[in-house]
């Protein structure tokens, strides 16, 4: 089955700078991956996402980036303010597969310091 | 609040007994999966239902686990004879199929076996 590894487990940046987070999936199948923040106590909640047709997606001050070849992906927050403070999973599924479901990350808790 | 709800929240059981939690997906999505997560993880499949059919299982549900989907609609995951090693967050995620492969997330139940 498909395994997703994440990089940084925990990341610190101070207010105003960049935060980027990276993962590797292994299945080449795979062609959805969605990244999801999850404050503490609340439920996942999608940010962004991006299909294997695409290299390159962004939405405001986040984007996330595809390298199929590579089979890794990364997620890049600018301009971090302390609300973006959570932890964030990345995730692959394949759609050639019946169920597509989601295999996550182990997360990275990213703390913004005002 | 249209989203996915689950219920309860919160569980607290004793070793070896039974317990139910109950998923209700967003209106009209059709498919539902069920994860698990725990404490520093992220979450991982556990089954999947199209409609009321029960489609894919991962080996994590053991035979203790059981889930249903009766009319499509709502769904229910059982443990029986709880264990320590059940402790987790149980989520719930429901699909629209075939617009997008956006997976929303429920609350979660959060249950500790004693």
């Amino acid at each position: 089955g498909e395994n997703v590894e994440q990089h940084p487990s925990t990341l610190s940046v101070q207010e105003g700078d960049s935060a980027v987070i990276k993962c590797t999936y292994s299945d080449s199948a795979s062609n959805y991956f969605p990244w999801y923040k999850q404050e503490l106590g609340k439920r996942p909640q999608l940010i962004i996402d991006i299909r294997s047709n695409v290299g390159e997606k962004k939405d405001q001050r986040i984007a996330v980036t595809l390298n199929k070849t590579a089979k890794h992906f990364s997620l890049h927050i600018t301009e971090t303010q302390p609300e973006d403070s959570a932890v964030y999973f990345c995730a692959a599924s394949s759609s050639w597969t019946g169920a597509n479901n989601l295999f996550f990350g182990t997360g990275t808790r990213l703390t913004v310091i005002p | 609040d249209t989203g996915v709800s689950q219920d309860p929240r919160h569980k607290i059981t004793k070793r070896g007994q039974n317990v139910t939690f109950r998923c209700d997906p967003i209106s009209e999505h059709n498919r539902l999966y069920w994860y698990r997560q725990t404490l520093g993880q992220g979450p991982e499949f556990l089954t999947y239902f199209q409609n009321e059919a029960q489609l894919e299982k991962s080996r994590l549900l053991s035979d203790r686990f059981s889930a249903e989907r009766p009319k499509g609609s709502f769904s229910t995951l059982e443990i029986q004879r709880t264990e320590q090693g059940d402790s987790a967050m149980y989520l719930c995620a429901s699909v629209e199929s075939g617009i997008e492969e956006t997976q929303y997330f429920g609350p979660g139940t959060r249950l500790l076996v004693l």
